[in-house]
């Protein structure tokens, strides 16, 4: 089955500094998704990206895809202690909006 | 709008029972899913659906069922619950990509 695939696991930074987490996946894929779950509680979308497309802002995120390397990253800027959380990626491969979720990075900004 | 609700917050099965989890979304998405999330870990799918009527399973189907009669309402039945079903189950909806997701339900099954 398609998976994302996170990478790092966890990522503990100072608040002030950027984090950027990468997403690696298996097959060609309609579009690509980062979403962010904090303790215990649902998914919030953050970002989609096209598979046509090949950078996107949305404030202090950035996320880059390259599918020929089936892989994208998502960059935070001047990141803040509220930042802390999970980030996932989701990948949509039939657009029937059939997900597949990778395990997260863990992302821990200290304040 | 509420979004997409879920009930219950949390529920205790014993091995053998069965349940319900609802979920109800008021945004007129066509596309609904459910996803069980085990600890450290990300979502798997378990059952999905395009459309009222229609239904297909995820990564993870053996002991749910689901069905779709209403664009609203999508529940997922747990038939004889294990405790390899305990776990968080997120319902969630969606109609150009974007997914929105209810808040969870944290099932424990002893």
């Amino acid at each position: 089955s398609q998976q994302g695939e996170e990478d790092p696991q966890a990522l503990s930074i100072q608040e002030g500094e950027n984090a950027t987490m990468n997403c690696s996946y298996k097959t060609s894929i309609n579009n690509l998704q980062w979403y962010r779950q904090n303790s215990g509680r649902g998914l919030v979308h953050l970002i989609l990206i096209r598979s046509n497309e090949r950078e996107k802002h949305s404030g202090r995120l950035r996320v880059t895809l390259d599918t020929s390397k089936k892989s994208s990253s998502l960059l935070i800027t001047a990141s803040r202690a509220a930042d802390t959380a999970s980030y996932f990626c989701a990948t949509d491969e039939d657009n029937f909006n059939k997900f597949y979720f990778g395990s997260g990075t863990k992302l821990n900004v200290k304040p | 709008n509420a979004g997409v609700t879920q009930t219950p917050k949390f529920q205790v099965l014993k091995t053998g029972q069965s349940m319900t989890l609802q979920c109800a979304q008021d945004m007129n998405h066509e596309y609904m899913s459910w996803y069980r999330q085990d600890p450290g870990m990300g979502l798997r799918l378990i059952h999905y659906s395009v459309g009222a009527g229609i239904t297909d399973q995820g990564e993870v189907p053996n002991g749910y069922n689901v069905s779709r009669s209403t664009t609203e309402d999508f529940p997922l039945r747990l038939l004889s619950a294990a405790p390899s079903q305990t776990s968080v189950y997120f319902c969630a909806s969606s109609s150009r990509g974007e997914q929105y997701f209810g808040p969870g339900t944290r099932l424990t099954v002893t």
